[in-house]
């Protein structure tokens, strides 16, 4: 399984923009990418996932290092309803989706 | 659509009673997966099933656990024997394919409390 690296907590302001890095430098060329995240006190929620380019969604924006090495999740506007924890995760034919401890993200008002 | 259905939201059991989880996937879904959330702490994968076959149950705990997906009807994950450890957040999510290049929708979880 690749390792992750993301930063324990975040903070931004409401209605900025907010970018959520994630180091995956043991990852292999055919590990997706995938982000979810987790409201309080509901079930995890997808968010978007990639293998190479950088992709787009009504959620949010996934680039992707070249080196794939990194990866950042952009949300374009951050409102308070996007305070959650957000998880970064690598995943192959072989691996299930294996949750770490993730970036809980604060939206100041 | 309707999205993961758990129910029931919230289940309380008294010591050594079972618990019976139900998970019913999205339609057209043939895969599920289970994770487990304790107070303060991580999800963590728990089992893999597609209709009627267990793919992979590297995180179920050796006894007392058992999940199925039968052919017909919702997937149920069993806990025997309930102890005051196994009060936890449980989490169905189901995909229509492996979920390595698909999203995980997930239910809303069951909450199991043990007296």
């Amino acid at each position: 399984d690749a390792k992750t690296t993301q930063p324990n907590s975040m903070e931004s302001n409401e209605e900025e923009p907010v970018h959520l890095p994630c180091n995956h430098s043991t990852i292999s060329g055919t590990d997706y990418i995938h982000w979810y995240r987790q409201l309080p006190s509901q079930g995890p929620e997808y968010v978007i996932h990639g293998l190479t380019s950088n992709v787009n969604n009504r959620m949010a924006s996934l680039a992707i290092a070249e080196d794939r090495k990194s990866s950042t999740l952009i949300l374009h506007r951050a409102t308070l309803r996007d305070a959650a924890v957000y998880y970064c995760i690598p995943a192959n034919r072989d691996d299930k989706i294996i949750f770490g401890k993730g970036t809980r993200l604060h939206i100041l008002p | 659509n309707a999205g993961v259905m758990q129910n029931p939201r919230h289940l309380v059991r008294r010591r050594g009673q079972e618990a019976r989880l139900r998970c019913s996937p999205m339609k057209g879904h043939s895969h599920v997966y289970w994770y487990r959330q304790l107070p303060e702490e991580g999800l963590k994968f728990m089992v893999y099933l597609q209709k009627e076959n267990i793919i992979d149950e590297s995180g179920m705990p050796k006894e007392r656990f058992s999940a199925e997906f039968p052919k017909e009807g919702p997937s149920i994950l069993r806990i025997q024997q309930v102890v005051r450890g196994d009060s936890a957040a449980y989490f169905c999510a189901s995909s229509p394919k492996t979920g390595y290049n698909s999203p995980l929708h997930f239910g809303n979880g069951t909450r199991l409390t043990v007296t």
